[in-house]
């Protein structure tokens, strides 16, 4: 089993929509949690970390957090074409050092 | 403010020659990272250096090695190329050691095709 797991998608939402993308983990003992989004041919940056459960707000996006179901989700509300990318889910881990893990990435295409 | 620089950008190998993958970062970040990123596959983790002087396996290490010279600079080495090996690769640098990873920053990643 794959440490971090994500749909792949793609998921197409139209514009003005709110897209959903989901990822579970495996580590129980993870404490932190990034949402990174990558464009074609580009870097991976971050747009959004969570520690606790919840909901955390900034803009437009809302990283939601369920330890106890080893869940979270970032939800993309009014959805713009130029939110079309791959978003990918990365978990902090431990092995000897704090490393990152990622998931496979989910795309995303907003249709205008 | 360069951040994360990889070097080169672009590299074609053939089976069973050796390549090292240059990446140096000017934030005085403790932890750094080398990440391949395959389509459909996500970014996996090769090695990483949670601080200078100590380097971990991850994900998928087989086949390379690494060495952190200093603060600034973590060398990824493939000592006999093959094409499974080819892939994008990522650099990765972030504060690290006690608070964790945070957020990781990113160079502009190495094309490596292997023939």
């Amino acid at each position: 089993q794959k440490e971090v797991e994500q749909n792949s998608g793609p998921l197409s939402v139209p514009e003005g929509a709110i897209a959903s993308l989901n990822c579970t983990y495996s580590d129980r003992g993870s404490q932190s949690f990034f949402w990174y989004r990558q464009y074609s041919g580009k870097s991976p940056e971050l747009i959004m970390f969570i520690y606790s459960n919840g909901d955390k707000e900034d803009g437009r996006f809302t990283a939601q957090l369920n330890k106890a179901s080893q869940y979270v989700s970032l939800l993309i509300r009014d959805s713009q074409p130029s939110d079309s990318a791959t978003y990918l889910c990365a978990v902090e881990a431990w092995g000897g050092g704090f490393k990152t893990i990622f998931g496979a990435g989910t795309r995303l295409f907003v249709k205008a | 403010n360069a951040g994360v620089t990889q070097t080169p950008k672009f590299q074609v190998l053939k089976t069973g020659q050796s390549m090292t993958l240059q990446c140096a970062q000017d934030m005085n970040h403790n932890s750094m990272y080398w990440y391949r990123q395959d389509p459909g596959m996500g970014l996996r983790l090769i090695y990483y250096s949670a601080s200078e002087g100590t380097t971990d396996k991850g994900e998928v290490p087989n086949g390379y090695n690494v060495s952190r010279l200093n603060k600034r600079e973590f060398s990824l080495r493939l000592e006999s190329a093959a094409p499974s090996q080819t892939s994008v690769y990522f650099c990765a640098s972030s504060e690290g050691v006690s608070r964790g990873t945070g957020e990781l920053f990113f160079g502009e990643g190495s094309r490596l095709t292997v023939l």
